[in-house]
C-alpha cells in the first residue's frame, strides 16, 4: 500500500489561501489521489481527487506533481468552517487508507 | 437527498455482550466500508463489500463480523466487544469508478462498559 506523510498540524488566517501538503512516494500509476476532511465529531466529507492533472471544484483545487509522488490541496480563501482534518490517500481498487491527516486551524 | 445512514448514533453496550451497529443508504452504490475510528486517531479501514464480495484486511480482528443482505444495507457484528473496541465506527460507500469519491456516514460511537 502506497503511504502518505501530511504536516501533523498547520495554522491558517481567516480569508487566506492555504497550501496542504501530502507527499505520497510509493504511488502506483493506477491509483488515484483522493483528499478528505473531517470536522469535529462527523465523518469524513470528500474534497477532491485527481489522476494526473490539477484538479478543481467548487471546494478546492489538487496540484498534482509531475511525477505524483505528492500533492497540495489548495483552499483559496480559507474559513472558519475550513477548520478540520485534512487526509489525503492514493486509492487502488477502491481500497482508501487513511494516514494521520493535517489538523487545519483557521484563526480570525 | 440520498445519503449514508448509521444507526444508532450512540451504542453502549456491556463487556462481552454481542452489539450490531447498522448502515444503509440510498445511493445504489456498489461498494461499502467499515472503518473503526479512535479517539484522536485516523479511520482505519475494517473491510468491504464489493457488491457481494467481501474483503477483509488481514489485521481486522476475528471478533469483527459483516454482512451484506442487499445493497442498501451492510451491518457490523461485533461478537464479544472489549473495552479496547470502543471508538466511532464509520460507514462509506462509492461507486466501482471512485467517482465523485467515498460517501461517509456520521459514524456510531460505541461505548463499552
Amino acid at each position: 500500500d502506497a503511504k502518505t506523510t501530511q504536516p501533523n498540524s498547520m495554522e491558517s488566517n481567516e480569508e487566506e489561501p492555504v497550501h496542504l501538503p501530502c507527499n505520497h512516494s510509493t504511488i502506483s500509476g493506477t491509483d488515484y489521489i483522493h483528499w478528505y476532511r473531517q470536522l469535529p465529531s462527523q465523518g469524513p466529507e470528500y474534497v477532491i481527487h485527481g489522476l494526473t492533472s490539477n484538479v478543481n471544484n467548487r471546494m478546492a483545487s489538487l496540484a498534482i506533481a509531475e511525477d505524483r509522488k505528492s500533492s497540495t490541496l489548495i483552499l483559496h480563501r480559507a474559513t472558519l468552517r475550513d477548520a478540520a482534518v485534512y487526509y489525503c490517500s492514493p486509492v487502488r481498487n477502491n481500497d482508501m487508507r487513511f494516514g494521520a491527516g493535517t489538523r487545519l486551524t483557521v484563526k480570525p | 437527498d440520498a445519503m449514508v445512514i448509521q444507526n444508532p448514533r450512540y451504542q453502549v453496550t456491556q463487556f462481552g455482550k454481542p452489539v450490531t451497529l447498522s448502515c444503509s443508504q440510498t445511493l445504489n452504490h456498489n461498494v461499502m466500508y467499515w472503518y473503526q475510528q479512535k479517539s484522536s486517531q485516523a479511520p482505519k479501514l475494517l473491510f468491504h463489500y464489493y457488491d457481494k464480495d467481501f474483503n477483509n484486511e488481514a489485521d481486522t480482528p476475528d471478533n469483527f463480523q459483516s454482512r451484506r443482505p442487499n445493497t442498501s444495507f451492510c451491518f457490523l457484528d461485533i461478537r464479544s466487544p472489549g473495552l479496547g473496541d470502543a471508538a466511532m465506527y464509520l460507514c462509506a460507500t462509492s461507486t466501482r469508478r471512485l467517482s465523485p469519491g467515498y460517501t461517509f456516514g456520521s459514524g456510531t460511537r460505541l461505548t463499552v462498559v
